[in-house]
């Protein structure tokens, strides 16, 4: 069966980088767009950008176009996200999801990895 | 961009049916039939209920439709179960990006 799971919480300094893991199983990895989108408490569900595993092609939302990273490993059948230069307003439960098709449809979801941006 | 426009809280009771609203513009809601539809329960990830507008995937309940006019999307839920109540998000394509919605809480009285 289709599985996302994703690495576990952290906690980090403001002005440090995080990276979240996103490790896919029961599919053909190279075949769906991976999308990251975060859940925080002051601006809800937000979509940060996509990594295609196939071609390693990006898109970064244009808030997060400076900060974010996206990457993968198609070997491990693992997508990795990274935001650096964290804020408070960073602290969130960051997923990765799966799209099937080219139209919104995201399928599979990750469990969620909380970042807390604390000093 | 702007996060699309949901009201905060909608409720029914067991059985009955219950609408939530989704407004964008003509950049996203409008101008795409690429809404989707997620329920989020506590503590848990968003699962998908309705793509492309009115689609349900395969094991959703067909108590759950969907539909569009002009530039807001609607979420049905008819005959009400208590496992319903959850948070409900929308989301919408525009300009190479996507967008969701504040989310709506449904409460099964």
């Amino acid at each position: 069966q289709v599985q996302l799971v994703q690495s576990g919480a952290e906690v980090a300094k403001p002005g440090a980088s995080v990276k979240v893991s996103c490790k896919a199983s029961g599919y053909t990895f190279n075949g769906y767009i991976i999308h990251w989108v975060r859940q925080g408490p002051v601006h809800g569900l937000e979509w940060m950008g996509w990594v295609n595993p196939d071609s390693g092609a990006i898109n970064y939302a244009p808030k997060f176009q400076d900060r974010v990273t996206m990457t993968r490993d198609t070997s491990m059948t693992t997508a990795h996200m990274e935001l650096s230069g964290l804020r408070s307003d960073d602290t969130a439960v960051y997923y990765c999801t799966r799209e099937d098709g080219h139209n919104g449809r995201f399928d599979y979801w990750g469990q969620g990895s909380l970042v807390t941006v604390s000093s | 961009q702007s996060a699309l426009t949901q009201p905060a809280s909608v409720s029914g009771s067991p059985g009955q049916s219950i609408t939530i609203s989704c407004t964008g513009s003509s950049n996203d809601v409008g101008g795409y039939n690429s809404v989707s539809w997620y329920q989020q329960h506590p503590g848990k990830a968003p699962k998908l209920m309705i793509y492309e507008v009115s689609n349900r995937p395969s094991g959703v309940s067909n108590r759950f439709s969907g539909s569009k006019s002009g530039n807001t999307a609607s979420l049905t839920i008819s005959g009400l179960q208590a496992e319903d109540e959850a948070d409900y998000f929308c989301s919408s394509y525009t300009f190479n990006s996507w967008l969701f919605g504040g989310g709506t809480k449904l409460t099964v009285l």
